[in-house]
């Protein structure tokens, strides 16, 4: 069964620094996300993206975010100058064109860790 | 705004069947999925109400009252495995909305021997 992947599984990075994470969605779908979940807390939407730009952002994707979907497999996210704050488990999910209740299938994950 | 709310932990035996309840405050609404996460893994969907009433799959089943504003996950003959987090969640209500999800914070259930 096709399976939403993602690189690294562990990034360490020191504060300011710029980090890419790295996705591969599913091949036939269409819509992709990134979430973040920091420790014990609950899944957080960030962004949206669909036709080759953004749909939606969340308050949490400010201007050090940014996506990009640099050929037709890779999706990735960026942060520019990584903050303490910044540290949590990062989750790419894809969904097709029609999916019950907009399921989507998420990777296993980054976990990022700013030091 | 939406809103979630759920139990933070239930515990329970093998064998046993527990029942996970979510209410939601949303300015629009399109439904209730729920997602299971292990320890240190991806959530993953388990089930999706569009329409009041039960869905089931499995062990599991659904139920929605959307003039409650209230669902629950229903978790029968319960295993070892079942020990995860558990998420209800709604779809984020944009005029262009493309599905984006807003859970709950989550409820931790431990299964017993």
């Amino acid at each position: 069964e096709p399976e939403v992947t993602q690189t690294p599984s562990h990034q360490v990075t020191q504060m300011g620094q710029e980090v890419i994470l790295r996705c591969v969605p599913i091949s036939n779908h269409l819509y992709f996300y990134w979430y973040r979940q920091i420790l014990g807390q609950k899944v957080e939407f960030l962004v949206s993206f669909y036709n080759n730009e953004i749909s939606e952002k969340s308050e949490i994707f400010d201007d050090q975010f940014s996506v990009e979907r640099p050929d037709g497999s890779n999706f990735t996210l960026k942060i520019r100058s990584t903050k303490l704050e910044d540290s949590a488990m990062y989750f790419c999910a894809s969904r097709p064109r029609t999916s019950p209740g907009d399921t989507q299938y998420f990777g296993p994950g980054t976990r990022l860790t700013v030091l | 705004g939406q809103s979630l709310e759920q139990p933070s932990e239930v515990t329970a035996v093998e064998g046993a069947i527990v029942q996970i309840n979510c209410t939601y405050q949303t300015s629009g609404f399109y439904g209730l999925s729920w997602y299971q996460q292990h320890d240190g893994g991806a959530p993953t969907f388990l089930s999706y109400n569009g329409l009041d009433g039960l869905e089931e799959t499995g062990r599991f089943s659904s139920f929605l009252s959307r003039s409650d504003s209230y669902g629950y996950l229903l978790l029968q003959e319960l295993q070892m495995k079942d020990s995860a987090s558990y998420f209800c969640a709604v779809r984020q209500n944009y005029g262009g909305s493309q599905g984006n999800l807003i859970f709950g914070k989550g409820t931790k259930l431990s299964v017993k021997p």
